[in-house]
Formats: structure tokens, sequence, C-alpha cells
């Protein structure tokens, strides 16, 4: 099973600010098998960047993700108020999908 | 727009089987991967199991023991069940979609919590 750490845990910024979030994985994982999520509270998840760096219908040109192997990184350029959400990382490997355990955004 | 549903009993006792129903609307439910994920309360996502077209199945190893997705494609429905259930079941179960060309879950459910308690 390939394993998905992100970090950091938790992250505390300001509104305007920019951010990188860290998804590492145990072993390689296809670009194209590498998606990203975020979550608010009482909500499912949502999906925001497939293929390691495609933005989903509807997502902000703000989102990006990049990466290769098994470093990957979501960039939201400027937060907005409704940024602050959790984020998770997910990959498809061996038949089997694995999400990483999440990295939260606070408002400062 | 395709649209997921839960549905299901909220409470279910210790040692018995957990059985949760989606239905899919606003498509068809041919061509995709039907998922399980769940999510117990504060802590992270969990894979459960994808059903596809005419019944093949993939399950996580720490869960293939107990689980059992089925699909229903006359009432564009599939469901979830999980045997032999315990507190640490406790979660909130949602279904997702993995379009057959993708690899990543695309639409989700609202979710559902279930608890497990006598």
């Amino acid at each position: 099973e390939i394993v998905l750490t992100q970090s950091p845990g938790t992250l505390s910024l300001s509104p305007g600010e920019r951010v990188t979030l860290s998804c590492r994985a145990s072993q390689s994982v296809s670009s194209s098998y590498l998606a990203w999520y975020q979550q608010k509270p009482g909500q499912a998840p949502r999906l925001l960047i497939y293929g390691a760096s495609s933005r989903a219908t509807g997502i902000s040109d703000r989102f990006s993700g990049s990466g290769s192997g098994t470093d990957f990184t979501l960039t939201i350029s400027r937060l907005e108020p409704e940024d602050f959400a959790v984020y998770y990382c997910q990959q498809y490997g061996n038949s089997l999908y694995t999400f990483g355990q999440g990295t939260k955004l606070e408002i400062k | 727009q395709v649209q997921l549903q839960e549905s299901g009993p909220g409470l279910v006792k210790p040692s018995e089987t957990l059985s949760l129903t989606c239905t899919v609307s606003s498509g068809s439910i041919g061509g995709s991967f039907w998922n399980w994920i769940r999510q117990p309360p504060g802590k992270g996502l969990e894979w459960i199991g994808y059903v596809y077209n005419s019944g093949n199945t993939k399950y996580n190893p720490s869960l293939k023991s107990r689980v059992t997705i089925s699909l229903d494609i006359s009432k564009n429905q599939f469901s979830l069940n999980l045997s032999s259930v315990t507190a640490a079941d406790t979660a909130v179960y949602y279904c997702a979609r993995v379009w057959g060309g993708g690899f990543n879950f695309d639409h989700w459910g609202q979710g559902i919590l279930v608890t497990v308690s006598s």
C-alpha cells in the first residue's frame, strides 16, 4: 500500500497570503493518479485537482497542482476566506486508493 | 450533473451488519466505478471499495473480509454491507464516483453518519 504523508498538519494564515501544501508518497506515484480535495466542515470532499496538475470543473485558477514521483504540491495563490478548510491528497496505485491524513488551513 | 444520495440506518448494534444504499440520479450507472469511502469523526478519509459494471469489485485489504459492495443497475443504485461492526466502524459514510477513464472521485454524496452502539 502506498502511504501519503501530508505536511504540515495545520497552517495558520491570513487571507491574501500564498500557501503551498505538500504530499509525499512512500513510493513513486504516476502523476495521472494523484488528486487533491478540499473539505469544509459538515460537507463532502470536493475534487480540486486531478492528474497532479489539472483543475476540476469550476475550480478557481488560484488553485494549482504540481509534482511528480513521490513529491506533489498544491498551491493556493491568494487565500480567500472560503479557502480555509482541510485539504487531502489521494492516489491510485496497485488497484487501491489511499488518502493523505490532511492539512488544515485555519485563519490566523 | 450526476447526483449521489446515501440512505440507511444511522444506528447499528455491535456485531451486526451495516447496510447502506447509494442512489445515483441524472446519469447512467454503467461505465463508472462506484465507491464507498468513510471518515471517522474528526479523522481522515478511508477508501472502502468499489463496484463496476456487471458486479466486478475491489476492496480495501484492511476491510476485505467484512465488506460486500453490489450494484443494481435497474434501480441505479449500489450498496454497501459491512459485517461484524464495532465502535471503530462509526463514521460518516460517503458514496462517490470514479469516472471510467479517471482515477479520482469526481462526484460525492453528502454522506451519512452511522454510529455503532448498543
